[in-house]
């Protein structure tokens, strides 16, 4: 089955700087590849997601790149700001199957 | 409002009780899939309904059952509780490969 390893698993950065989260996963089968942000107590919410057709998406201040070949996609953030604290979770899935989730990044912007 | 309900939205349980989670899918999504989430962690994926079908299942026993009814809404059964199962339980509705919309879960505490 699917495996998805993300890294780090905590981040702090300025106010300001730019954050980067790089998850890999395993199953060649997977085509869509979604990031998820959770604050604390609340539901994640989908922030952006790319699919095995597309190399980059970009939406605002978020960014997402997706290199099949090496099987791993990343999510940037640019210009971060306090309100971009929280825990970001990445996933893989075969179209219309399960989501299978990264452990998580905590990521802490610094004022 | 993302469309997606669960009810209840804490519960507290003895070890051994059998409890019941509901879940109503946002309108259009046939889709429903039901994830753990344990404290610091990432949702673990505990099994997926297409029109009232399971149709995929993670590594959960088998006291986690559930069901899916004519109008997308779904339930998740936990038999012989264990201290273990305390948890966020997720339920996310989605419309055939799109992303997945999460309601805001139950907090289960199993004492």
């Amino acid at each position: 089955g699917e495996n998805v390893e993300q890294h780090p698993s905590t981040l702090s950065v300025q106010e300001g700087d730019s954050a980067v989260i790089k998850c890999t996963y395993s199953d060649s089968a997977s085509n869509y590849f979604p990031w998820y942000k959770q604050e604390l107590g609340k539901r994640p919410q989908l922030i952006i997601d790319i699919r095995s057709n597309v190399g980059e998406k970009k939406d605002q201040r978020i960014a997402v790149t997706l290199n099949k070949t090496a099987k791993h996609f990343s999510l940037h953030i640019t210009e971060t700001q306090p309100e971009d604290s929280a825990v970001y979770f990445c996933a893989a899935a075969d179209y219309g199957q399960n989501f299978v989730f990264g452990p998580g990044t905590r990521l802490s912007v610094l004022p | 409002e993302t469309g997606v309900t669960q009810s209840p939205t804490h519960l507290i349980k003895t070890r051994g009780q059998q409890v019941t989670l509901r879940c109503s899918s946002q309108s259009g999504h046939n889709t429903v899939s039901w994830y753990q989430q344990a404290l610091g962690q990432g949702p673990q994926f505990i099994f997926q309904y297409y029109r009232e079908e399971e149709n995929g299942r993670g590594n959960f026993p088998p006291r986690f059952s559930g069901l899916q009814f004519p109008n997308y809404s779904s339930e998740l059964n936990v038999n012989a509780l264990e201290l273990d199962d305390s948890a966020l339980y997720l339920c996310a509705s989605s419309s055939g490969g799109s992303g997945y919309t999460f309601g805001s879960g139950t907090r289960l505490t199993v004492v």
